[in-house]
């Protein structure tokens, strides 16, 4: 599986947008991206994942450039809740389904 | 519905003993994942059935760790002769496809997590 990069931490307002980056400039034509979330004792949470277009779900967006070199995942309204680590992991179609997790992005969301 | 669930939630043992994790998947779901999490680190595999198959165990860190599923649902984790560098929380994950799906697109479902203390 291709390497992420993603900054070890960041902050963001309450309500503000939160732009999570990554980058994956190795990544294979038959990697998707992945991204999970896991706060404080709980295990991982699935967000959302694509394969080279833009998606959205109820959680967030997921912004994938065209070279597929890096993806940004946004919160649009961060709450409090979402204070939490965010991995954003590349994983093939036919490797057997394991993720290989970097050591992600802790975010904090602050009033 | 219940998610994928695990048990105990907290062990602490001496080193040298012999332990035994255990993952309840969602019911019906084919592949069953064990990670490893290091304080401060994000989750590395261990190993992954598909079913009752043990398709791979290349993160297994040594030969005494031990995983079975063998009814294809329920899976137990085993650590013999536990040392302190076990210590680590374990998660089990799920999903509902068996990987070698021609398009595996599947989300895992992860549970809360053993948390092993080896004094």
């Amino acid at each position: 599986d291709a390497k992420t990069t993603q900054p070890p931490s960041m902050d963001c307002a309450e309500g503000r947008a939160a732009n999570l980056p990554c980058n994956h400039s190795t990544i294979s034509g038959n990697e998707y991206v992945y991204w999970y979330r896991q706060i404080h004792s709980q295990g991982p949470q699935y967000i959302i994942h694509g394969l080279k277009n833009n998606e959205t779900n109820e959680m967030a967006s997921l912004i994938i450039t065209e070279d597929r070199k890096s993806s940004t995942l946004i919160l649009p309204h961060a709450t409090l809740r979402d204070t939490a680590v965010y991995y954003c992991i590349v994983r093939a179609n036919t490797n057997a389904g394991k993720s290989t997790f970097g050591d992600g992005t802790t975010l904090t969301v602050k009033p | 519905g219940a998610g994928v669930s695990q048990s105990p939630r907290y062990k602490v043992a001496k080193r040298g003993q012999d332990v035994a994790l255990r993952c309840d998947p969602i019911s019906g779901h084919v592949s069953l994942f064990w990670y490893q999490q290091a304080l401060g680190q994000g989750p590395e595999f261990l190993t992954y059935f598909q079913n009752e198959a043990q398709l791979d165990k290349s993160g297994l860190p040594s030969d005494r760790f031990f995983a079975e599923r063998p009814e294809g649902s329920v899976s137990t984790l085993k650590i013999q002769r536990t040392q302190q560098e076990d210590s680590a929380v374990y998660l089990c994950a799920s999903s509902l496809a068996g990987v070698f799906a021609e398009e595996y697109q599947e989300t895992q479902y992860f549970g809360p997590g053993t948390r092993l203390l080896v004094l």
